[in-house]
C-alpha cells in the first residue's frame, strides 16, 4: 500500500527553484521523510530525510509541514542533470524502503 | 555518502544459463544489504533482503530457488540468477545501509540482465 502521493511530472525551468510536493498524510511518529532519484538507467540517489524539522543539506532542502501530513523537497537552483525520477518515501527505522512511482521532474533549459 | 559498487553493469545471457550478479559495499561494512528490480517504465521492486552469515530473506513471490543470495563477506553480497529465462530481464539493484549512517541506504549503480 502507498504511503505517499506524489504527482506523476512536473517541470521546472534550469536555474529555477524545484519544489516537489509529496502527501504523506497517514504518517506514524517514528516514520521518517526519504527523498531519494533514479536518473535514467541508474541506481537511485540519496537525498535528504528528516523526521519532524527542516533539514538542507548540498543538494536540497526538506520541508515537511507541522503536521507532518506533507512535504516538500525544494532544488534551489534547478539544473539540466536533476532531471530524474524523484521518490518520497515514508519509512521507520526498522523498516524496509518501499518505492512508489515517484515524480518525474524533467528540467527544461 | 557510502558507496555501493555492482558488477557487472550490464550482462547478455542465453536462456537456461546462470548469472551472477556482485554487491560491494567499498567502504564500510554491511551486515544487511539489499536486491531490487526494476522493469522498464516500473519502481523498484524489493526481492530480498541479504544477511550476512544467514540465510536471506525473500519477499512475497520471490522464488528463492530461482534467484540464489549469498552475502559470505561483510563487503560483498552476490545474486544469482538460475536457469535465466526471457522474462528475467530487468535492471537489478543492490543497497546497503552506509556504515556509521545507519539510518540510510545507499544504491549500487545497478546492473542490466539481458537474457535472449
Amino acid at each position: 500500500d502507498a504511503k505517499t502521493t506524489q504527482p506523476t511530472s512536473m517541470d521546472c525551468a534550469e536555474g529555477r527553484a524545484a519544489n516537489l510536493p509529496c502527501n504523506h498524510s497517514t504518517i506514524s511518529g517514528n516514520e521518517y521523510v526519504y527523498w531519494y532519484r533514479q536518473i535514467h538507467s541508474q541506481g537511485p540517489q540519496y537525498i535528504i530525510h528528516g523526521l519532524k524539522n527542516n533539514e538542507t543539506n548540498e543538494m536540497a532542502s526538506l520541508i515537511i509541514t507541522e503536521d507532518r501530513k506533507s512535504s516538500t523537497l525544494i532544488l534551489p537552483h534547478a539544473t539540466l542533470r536533476d532531471t530524474a525520477v524523484y521518490y518520497c518515501i515514508v519509512r521507520a527505522m526498522d523498516e524496509k524502503l518501499t518505492f512508489g512511482t515517484g515524480t518525474r521532474l524533467t528540467i527544461i533549459p | 555518502g557510502a558507496v555501493v559498487s555492482q558488477h557487472p553493469s550490464r550482462v547478455i545471457c542465453k536462456s537456461g544459463t546462470s548469472v551472477k550478479i556482485e554487491c560491494r559495499s567499498l567502504d564500510f561494512q554491511a551486515t544487511t544489504m539489499f536486491w531490487y528490480r526494476q522493469f522498464p517504465k516500473q519502481s523498484l521492486m524489493l526481492m530480498a533482503t541479504s544477511n550476512e552469515g544467514s540465510k536471506a530473506t525473500y519477499e512475497q513471490g520471490v522464488e528463492k530457488d530461482k534467484f540464489l543470495i549469498n552475502h559470505a563477506s561483510l563487503t560483498l553480497s552476490t545474486l544469482t540468477v538460475t536457469s535465466a529465462h526471457p522474462e528475467d530481464s530487468s535492471f537489478y539493484i543492490c543497497s546497503a545501509f552506509g556504515g556509521s549512517d545507519t539510518d540510510t541506504q545507499y544504491f549500487g549503480p545497478g546492473t542490466r540482465l539481458t537474457v535472449l
